[in-house]
């Protein structure tokens, strides 16, 4: 089946350590995608990217890092430098960039990221 | 502040009730998306409006949007306790088209 796996579902961070969150998919969609979730609140956006070897920021890049070496996978690294990384973060795909809202994303199952 | 906003935050009702649901938006559009979130899952898309569009239905679902007002709708019919979950609204403003603004979502429970 086609979709998207987000690993680990459960993740424990110490201070001052860095953590990378997998996202791979397999739907052959160009674009992908990086969003944080806090409780009670919606999707913000920390980086996003349309194409192999290309990755842009969202609106809260600050403290992350990506990478999309293959099509099939753009994992994200949470720093040191993020301050507050306790979050969910979701992992979305669309098929192109530029018409991603005209045809809806496809999210993985989530990362639940704790500072302990 | 977010482009999308839900209203209400919260609703709860009986199973075979209807449920409606409300998000405004401050900018002009070019869609508007609704997904569901169950707790501690990702989100699964529903339907999507485009800005020429008044109405549109899927199943039990069914959405309004009145560009006049910047605001939709979305109405569940007939609720099932599996229809608990999250809401969420997701806008495609015409300046920044390619990137969706996600509100913070409503939430409902649905008593069997």
């Amino acid at each position: 089946d086609g979709g998207i796996t987000q690993s680990p579902k459960y993740l424990f961070r110490k201070e001052g350590q860095n953590v990378t969150l997998s996202c791979e998919q397999n739907l052959n969609h160009d674009a992908m995608y990086w969003y944080r979730q806090d409780p009670g609140q919606g999707l913000r956006l920390i980086y996003y990217s349309q194409i192999v070897n290309d990755f842009q920021k969202g609106d809260i890049a600050e403290g992350y890092s990506v990478s999309r070496e293959k099509k099939e996978s753009f994992p994200l690294t949470v720093t040191s430098a993020q301050k507050n990384p306790t979050a969910f973060y979701l992992c979305a795909s669309s098929p192109q960039h530029t018409t991603a809202t005209s045809y809806g994303y496809t999210f993985g199952s989530g990362t639940r990221l704790t500072v302990v | 502040s977010q482009q999308g906003e839900e209203d209400p935050q919260a609703l709860s009702i009986q199973e075979g009730e209807n449920a409606t649901m409300n998000c405004s938006y401050k900018t002009s559009i070019n869609n508007l998306q609704w997904y569901r979130q169950n707790s501690g899952r990702g989100l699964v898309h529903l339907i999507l409006i485009r800005s020429n569009e008044r109405e549109k239905h899927s199943g039990r679902l069914r959405v309004t949007l009145d560009t006049s007002k910047k605001s939709s709708s979305l109405l569940i019919t007939a609720s099932r306790a599996a229809d608990t979950a999250s809401y969420f609204c997701a806008t495609d403003a015409r300046t920044n088209a390619g990137k969706s603004t996600f509100g913070d979502g409503t939430t409902l429970t649905v008593k069997p």
